[in-house]
């Protein structure tokens, strides 16, 4: 069915070093993968999206990475900085389908000093 | 920052009380969404509207009333709530572009308590 998972709950990383954040997701059917940050008290902020007809898509110090023969999902953030504190969630959906955005458990990512 | 706004961001209510949520969004998007987050638990889907028509209810009592006045505006009417009702409510959009993908953009939630 759709459900969307992650590997770790929490990861802590120093200051300035990269961060990979990793989902797995069950639903073969899936098609459009968002990642989404969430700091504390407030909604989730879109920070990436990426198609199933794409392996990597690269933003501004983020990537995604699409491996859909394991149907994993990862998010790589470079540098990582103390604001990158937050949570972290994959969702999937279906495009052309329903509107419906199925949320992964989320990852709590710590960024020490 | 987001362009989905959400009203109060605060609200405390009585079981027998009537308090409403609201929502609006100027991005010209065609679908909104109602999500309600328990802590560190993900966003789990209430309901979709899809052109100012409800397309999408997730099995939610009754108690949450959903209503979309116009395609800037959501409401979520809440009546007679329960304690475990307390979460936060949050507000989504998107451009409900089957072509290009539905990106979901949210507002800053609603925080609920129910006393």
């Amino acid at each position: 069915g759709e459900s969307v998972g992650l590997h770790l709950p929490t990861l802590s990383v120093q200051e300035g070093d990269n961060s990979i954040i990793n989902c797995a997701y069950s639903n073969s059917a899936s098609d459009y993968f968002i990642w989404y940050k969430q700091e504390s008290g407030k909604g989730p902020q879109f920070i990436i999206d990426i198609r199933s007809n794409m392996d990597k898509r690269q933003g501004q110090r983020v990537t995604v990475l699409l491996n859909k023969t394991v149907k994993h999902l990862s998010l790589q953030i470079a540098a990582t900085q103390p604001g990158d504190s937050a949570v972290y969630f994959c969702a999937e959906s279906i495009q052309g389908g329903s509107e419906k955005l199925v949320f992964g458990k989320g990852t709590k990512l710590t960024v020490n000093p | 920052d987001t362009e989905v706004t959400q009203t109060p961001k605060h609200l405390v209510m009585g079981m027998t009380n009537k308090k409403s949520l609201k929502c609006e969004q100027h991005m010209g998007h065609r679908a909104m969404y109602w999500y309600k987050q328990k802590a560190k638990k993900p966003p789990e889907l209430m309901f979709v509207y899809s052109y100012e028509k409800l397309s999408i209810n997730e099995s939610v009592p009754s108690r949450f009333s959903p209503e979309c006045p116009n395609s800037s505006l959501l409401n979520l009417h809440l009546h007679a709530l329960q304690p475990e009702d307390s979460a936060l409510y949050l507000c989504a959009s998107s451009s409900f572009d089957r072509g290009s993908g539905n990106t979901i953009y949210f507002g800053e939630g609603s925080w609920l308590t129910v006393v």
